[in-house]
């Protein structure tokens, strides 16, 4: 699975979007673009996920690159229940499963009233 | 809810005991893995598990190992432990492959001392 980067920490005010950067420039065409969350002790949730074009559901949307060697996580207006650590994950399908993912340090996002 | 039921939530062992962590993974789920999760650290990929066998597995010691259950639930049983066992230890579940996601329980805290 490719390797993306993250920044350590981000700030967003409440009702505000939060955008949340991934760089994944060693992506290969057949992987996959994951975001989980954790909440503070807690079991990692799922977010979204995509291959080359935006994805939105009742969560977030995913903004892809063209080049597909970044892509971007937008919680269109982050409530203080969005504070968490969010992780950029790269995973190839078929051969990869999806419970077998390679986790980072992530990005925590801190939102604030 | 996930579905994903880990027991149990806590454990406090000392060191060189064997340890037995259990994993209820949701309904229809074929494959299970393990993961660890310390302090500050994204969690790290342990082993899975598909039909009863070990279909992956990270780069963790042989005393590291799991059992599958024809029900799909799920065991990690850690031998001789090590004070840097202490960490979070998760489960998650999913269909073996497609695009799917997997879904985390909520973790056990094992404590070493």
């Amino acid at each position: 699975d490719a390797k993306t980067t993250q920044p350590p920490s981000m700030d967003c005010a409440e009702g505000r979007a939060a955008n949340l950067p991934c760089n994944h420039s060693t992506i290969s065409g057949n992987e996959y673009v994951y975001w989980y969350r954790q909440i503070h002790s807690q079991g990692p949730q799922y977010i979204i996920h995509g291959l080359k074009n935006n994805e939105t559901n009742e969560m977030a949307s995913l903004i892809i690159t063209e080049d597909r060697k970044s892509s971007t996580l937008i919680l269109p207006h982050a409530t203080l229940r969005d504070t968490a650590v969010y992780y950029c994950i790269v995973r190839a399908l078929p051969t990869g499963t999806a419970s077998k993912l390679t986790f980072g340090t992530g990005t925590r996002l801190q939102v604030t009233l | 809810e996930t579905g994903v039921t880990q027991s149990p939530t806590h454990l406090i062992k000392t060191r060189g005991q064997q340890v037995t962590l259990r994993c209820s993974s949701q309904s229809g789920h074929n494959t299970v893995s393990w993961y660890q999760q310390a302090l500050g650290q994204g969690p790290q990929f342990i082993f899975q598990y598909y039909r009863e066998e070990e279909n992956g597995r990270g780069n963790f010691p042989p005393r590291f190992s799991g059992l599958q259950f024809p029900n799909y639930s799920s065991e990690l049983n850690v031998n001789a432990l090590e004070l840097d066992d202490s960490a979070l230890y998760l489960c998650a579940s999913s269909f073996r492959q497609g695009n799917t996601e997997a879904f985390f329980g909520q973790g056990t805290r094992l404590t070493v001392v």
